[in-house]
């Protein structure tokens, strides 16, 4: 049964980076089946994507973070890794890491549904 | 400001039924999948719906989701004190090349 575990300092300054890691159990990161990705959620807010990864090292990430935002992959370790740089207080939030279906075809790429998450990480930004 | 909009709050009574709505458009619903989540509060989401209208295992017959152009609607019958929870949509949104949420639903099962 896979499974999803995040970890990495709960307290960021802001302007600081913010570094997380997502371990991988029960299967292994270089399946076929999945992209690799990152949803937060702010305090008593809705989901926002940040980004997703696949074995390979190819990403796909949200716009409006996308200037500030790595994503890497060690297969080795079987687990995936995020970096946001430059952070500011109103990106305390819960940070989850899940895994996605995709559908890739010869006219569209597209991220599927999220199943399972990890139990997610609090990181707060301090200012 | 979610670019998937849901009701804030929808409430009924234990054994009613209760349907919660996303609205979105031609990029994002309207050409794509909805997948929706259950999430307890102070848990992570659980995928309930997938593909517009299909069930994960373990996942009962009373939770059912369709879709209608530009919109999705997740059914929820039989309800249980054990229901409260956020409920959030989801999809791709191919002009943004982006995953997508509503603002997310809390059901109140009075």
């Amino acid at each position: 049964q896979l499974q999803l575990q995040e970890s990495g300092p709960g307290l960021v300054k802001a302007s600081e980076t913010l570094s997380l890691t997502c371990t991988v159990s029960g299967g292994s990161i270089i399946s076929t089946s999945y992209y690799w990705g990152w949803i937060r959620q702010s305090p008593g807010k809705g989901l926002e994507w940040i980004g997703s990864i696949y074995h390979s090292g190819a990403t796909h990430y949200n716009p409006s973070l996308k200037s500030r935002v790595a994503i890497s992959v060690d297969t080795s370790k079987n687990l995936f890794s995020l970096k946001l740089r430059s952070v500011t207080a109103t990106e305390t939030a819960v940070y989850f890491c899940g895994a996605s279906r995709y559908y890739d075809t010869l006219t569209a790429f597209y991220l599927a549904w999220f199943d399972p998450w990890g139990q997610g990480t609090l990181v707060t930004v301090s200012s | 400001q979610s670019v998937l909009t849901q009701p804030p709050s929808v409430s009924a009574a234990p054994g009613q039924k209760v349907t919660i709505s996303c609205s979105g458009s031609s990029s994002n619903i309207g050409n794509n999948y909805v997948y929706w989540y259950q999430q307890v509060p102070g848990t992570a989401p659980k995928l309930l719906i997938y593909d517009n209208n299909r069930r994960p295992s373990g996942i009962p017959d009373r939770f059912s989701g369709s879709k209608s152009g530009t919109s999705a609607t997740l059914g929820i019958t039989g309800l249980q004190t054990g229901d409260e929870a956020d409920y959030h949509c989801g999809t791709w949104d191919s002009s943004l090349s982006a995953v997508i949420f509503g603002g997310g639903t809390k059901l109140t099962v009075l």
